[in-house]
């Protein structure tokens, strides 16, 4: 079954430094999404994605956040310089119609 | 803003002892409304959209039901693998389609052997 791939599982970093997460969608999905989670709190939306551009981003969604597709393939959310509340899993979802579905995550810790 | 609040926050069962999760959900028109899965570390899996009331769903022991206010996710006869997470998320009519999920905290279900 066909699944939204995510790498590296876990990163840490230090405060400062610039983080490139990776996400593989599904193929023949059209949307693509950037979900945070922190410890012990809700799922948050990020930035949403489609035709190459951004469609939606929320207020966390700063200068310091970037997304790209690179080719074909890759969907990539960039945070340039890090600081100890980016602290999260990341989580990327792709969508064909109306249902969402969700990579495995990344988990980002900023020391 | 929409909103979406789901209770209790942790549920214990018995193995056999059936419940309902409740989500309820303010939103300003409601496009759908999902339900998900998340075990510890891992990313939320799919369940159930809802886009009216008085619609339902059923998967194996799960059943999602809608009103105009809140969603119930019942478990006839809980196993101890059915121990998880269980997420409700809306997404807005008005934000057009496939616009972002405002997810609730999740219902941390236990079922106990």
């Amino acid at each position: 079954e066909p699944e939204v791939t995510q790498t590296p599982s876990h990163q840490v970093t230090q405060m400062g430094q610039e983080v490139i997460l990776r996400c593989v969608p599904i193929s023949n999905h059209l949307y693509f999404y950037w979900y945070r989670q922190i410890l012990g709190q809700k799922v948050e939306f990020l930035v949403s994605f489609y035709n190459n551009e951004i469609s939606e981003k929320s207020e966390i969604f700063d200068d310091q956040f970037s997304v790209e597709r690179p080719d074909g393939s890759n969907f990539t959310l960039k945070i340039r310089s890090t600081k100890l509340e980016d602290s999260a899993m990341y989580f990327c979802a792709s969508c064909r119609e109306t249902e969402a579905f969700f990579g495995q995550g990344t988990r980002l810790t900023v020391v | 803003e929409d909103q979406v609040t789901q209770s209790p926050e942790a549920l214990r069962l018995q193995e056999g002892e059936s419940s309902s999760l409740n989500c309820s959900y303010t939103v300003s028109g409601l496009r759908g409304l999902f339900w998900y899965r998340q075990d510890p570390g891992k990313g939320p899996e799919f369940l159930f959209t809802l886009y009216s009331a008085g619609e339902e769903k059923e998967k194996e022991r799960l059943k999602a039901t809608l009103t105009k206010k809140e969603s119930f996710l019942h478990i006839t006869a809980p196993k101890p693998e059915d121990s998880a997470t269980y997420l409700c998320a809306v997404q807005a009519l008005s934000a057009g389609a496939n616009s972002k999920l405002t997810f609730g905290k999740g219902i941390t279900l236990s079922v106990r052997p």
